[in-house]
Parts: structure tokens; sequence; C-alpha cells
């Protein structure tokens, strides 16, 4: 059974960069098939799809985040993470890590979400 | 604003059917068939209910079914129970560069 941890610093200031990194159990990122994406959600709002990275270390984002946002794998640890630069109150959000197949069947796999608050 | 338009809420009583729509435009939902539907409770991570449109996976109750017509995909649950009441979110994959896009969601009570 495939698992997924979010962590990292629950609060960040305003203007600098929320890091977090998502811990794989259960099976290896180096198995390929799969794309490890990040996805997050403000409170009381709807779903953001973020970013993903392949094995090969191929990456997209949304657009809507500029060049803010970095994804980078280490597959020595079975992780992946997200950097998000010059963070506003309008980043706080809970970020979930998840996995989708390359086919694109549904996101099958989800982390319990990370509670990010942008705050000075 | 999000990309798939969902109706914020719908409502139903046990053992009813009900149907939750997903408007997208020919860029996402009407081009592909990569649609997939996610259950929320609350302070919960969303749980994969529908994918490819229409398909179950393991696990998933046979009340809930999919499809998908042009630029709209909907969600149905049958025999509606209390532990049905929660947020539904539908995704489709859009190619171009926002590769997945997310509806608002829709409020499920079971009255």
């Amino acid at each position: 059974q495939v698992q997924l941890q979010e962590s990292g610093p629950g609060l960040v200031k305003p203007s600098q960069t929320l890091s977090l990194t998502c811990t794989v159990s259960g099976g290896s990122i180096r198995g390929g098939g799969y794309y490890w994406s990040w996805i997050r959600q403000p409170a009381g709002k709807g779903l953001e799809w973020i970013g993903r990275i392949y094995i090969s270390g191929s990456t997209n984002y949304n657009p809507s985040l500029g060049s803010r946002v970095t994804i980078s794998l280490d597959t020595s640890k079975n992780q992946f993470s997200l950097r998000l630069t010059s963070v506003t109150a309008a980043d706080t959000a809970v970020y979930y890590c998840a996995r989708v197949s390359g086919s694109g069947s549904g996101y099958d796999y989800w982390g319990p979400g990370a509670l990010v608050t942008v705050s000075s | 604003q999000s990309a798939l338009t969902q109706p914020a809420s719908v409502s139903g009583s046990p053992g009813q059917s009900i149907t939750i729509s997903c408007t997208g435009t020919s860029s996402d939902v009407g081009t592909y068939n990569l649609v997939s539907w996610y259950q929320q409770h609350p302070d919960k991570a969303p749980k994969l209910m529908i994918y490819e449109a229409s398909k179950r996976p393991s696990g998933v109750s046979d009340r809930f079914s999919g499809s998908k017509s042009g630029n709209t995909a909907s969600l149905t649950i049958s025999g509606l129970q209390a532990e049905d009441e929660a947020d539904y979110y539908c995704c489709s994959y859009a190619g171009g560069s926002t590769l997945w896009v997310f509806g608002g969601g829709t409020k499920l009570t079971v009255l």
C-alpha cells in the first residue's frame, strides 16, 4: 500500500520561501509510470493543481504560479519536494502531495495534507 | 474562478439518487476522457471515486457512477447514505500549460 506524507514548516513569513517534502512509502518513486504532484487548497475553497514531476526529472507547473514554483526529486530518500518563493498571504493553504498514473487515470494516492500559513 | 463549473450544493434524502455536473470546455472535458471525481470529507484528503470519466477504482462502492457527454461530465450517487455527505470535486486533464484543472467543488447534503 503506497503512502504519502507531507512535511515542512507550518508557518512562513511573507516574501520568504515555502518548502515542503513528500515522503513516499510502500512503493518506489524510481519505479516509473507515475507523476508525483502537488495540489493545494485554501481554507474553504477548491483544489488547485500546482505541478508535477516524473522520474526522468521532467516537470510541469501551473502557469498561474509563474517562476515561483520548483518541484524536485530525491530518489535516494524516495521523496519529492516543493519550493514556492516570494510567498504572500494568498499562498496560505493546505498543501497535498499526490500520485497520478502516466496515463492520467486519476490521483489515486494522496498525503493527509500540510497546512502552511503565510504570516509575519 | 475555477476552470470547471460545478453546482455549489446538492442535496438528497437517504436512498435517493443525485447527480453532480461538471462543465468544462472543448479544451479539457470535451477533448480528453481523463475526467476524475474526488470525495472529500472535512479535514481529510480527497479520495478518488471515479477515473477516466466512468471507471471505479477497486474498493469504491458501485453506488457511484460517472459519465461524460460533450463538455460535461457527471457523477451519480445512487442509494444515498449518510456517509456520502461530503464535498465532491471533478478534475480534468487539459493539456496545454495548465495540465490539470479542478472544479470548484459541490457540497452534498444528505437530508
